[in-house]
């Protein structure tokens, strides 16, 4: 079955940039899927980052959208996640994780990555 | 709307039923998911759609839905089913694309 699995430095300094990967195994990234990064700030709730199609359209949270850009790699089978100009309240575990949907009114994210913690300090 | 409110916390005897609730605009067009996430561990799906659940959940998960409002139900919950649970769905205003609940903490009592 589809596996996830999240990659990228643990630590990035305020004002830099934080960026991970997403490698996809046991299926196809240019499956009728799109992709998506979530995040959990410790002790707090999921949060929606944005999502890429295998194509390259992208759909991005408006709270996040000016710093974040989300791009494909279909020779290597996985996506990444780039997020500018982070502070301390950037800090959070960062999922990976396929969507998938029927009819247009059901949309579900299944499998997940195991998370990645980023923390912002100096 | 973007919002998807569910109590912060709700407890269940061993054994017994508890049912979790998500409210927000978005569910009058869009079907709930739901998702188990205990400490320290990725979120897992488990329930989908009308009232679907992956393959390796209990039976004893299951969905509806009535207005603006989903429910995720356990009956007879089980020790291993205290976690945090949160529901997500599209966002009808088309600005937000995807929205997840507040989470909801089970513990069994």
């Amino acid at each position: 079955q589809v596996q996830l699995q999240e990659s990228g430095p643990g630590l990035v300094k305020p004002s830099g940039t934080l960026s991970l990967t997403c490698a996809v195994s046991g299926g196809s990234i240019s499956s009728s899927n799109w992709w998506s990064w979530v995040r959990q700030p410790p002790g707090k709730g999921l949060e929606w980052i944005g999502e890429i199609y295998h194509s390259g359209s992208t759909n991005y949270n408006p709270s996040l959208k000016s710093r974040v850009t989300i791009s494909v790699d279909k020779s290597k089978n996985q996506f990444s996640l780039k997020l500018s100009s982070v502070t301390a309240a950037d800090t959070a575990v960062y999922y990976c994780a396929r969507v998938s949907g029927y009819d247009l009114i059901s949309w579900w994210f299944d499998p997940w990555g195991q998370g990645t913690l980023v923390t912002v300090s100096s | 709307s973007s919002e998807l409110t569910q109590d912060p916390a709700v407890s269940v005897a061993l054994g017994q039923t508890v049912r979790i609730t998500c409210q927000g605009d978005s569910l009058r067009s869009y079907y709930a998911s739901w998702y188990q996430q205990k400490p320290g561990q990725a979120p897992v799906l488990v329930i989908y759609g009308k009232n679907n659940r992956p393959s390796g959940i209990p039976d004893r998960f299951s969905g509806s839905s009535s207005g603006n409002t989903a429910s995720l139900t356990i009956t007879g919950a089980q020790a291993e089913d205290e976690a945090d649970y949160y529901c997500n769905s599209r966002d009808s205003s088309g600005n937000h694309p995807y929205v997840f609940g507040t989470g909801t903490k089970v513990t069994v009592l």
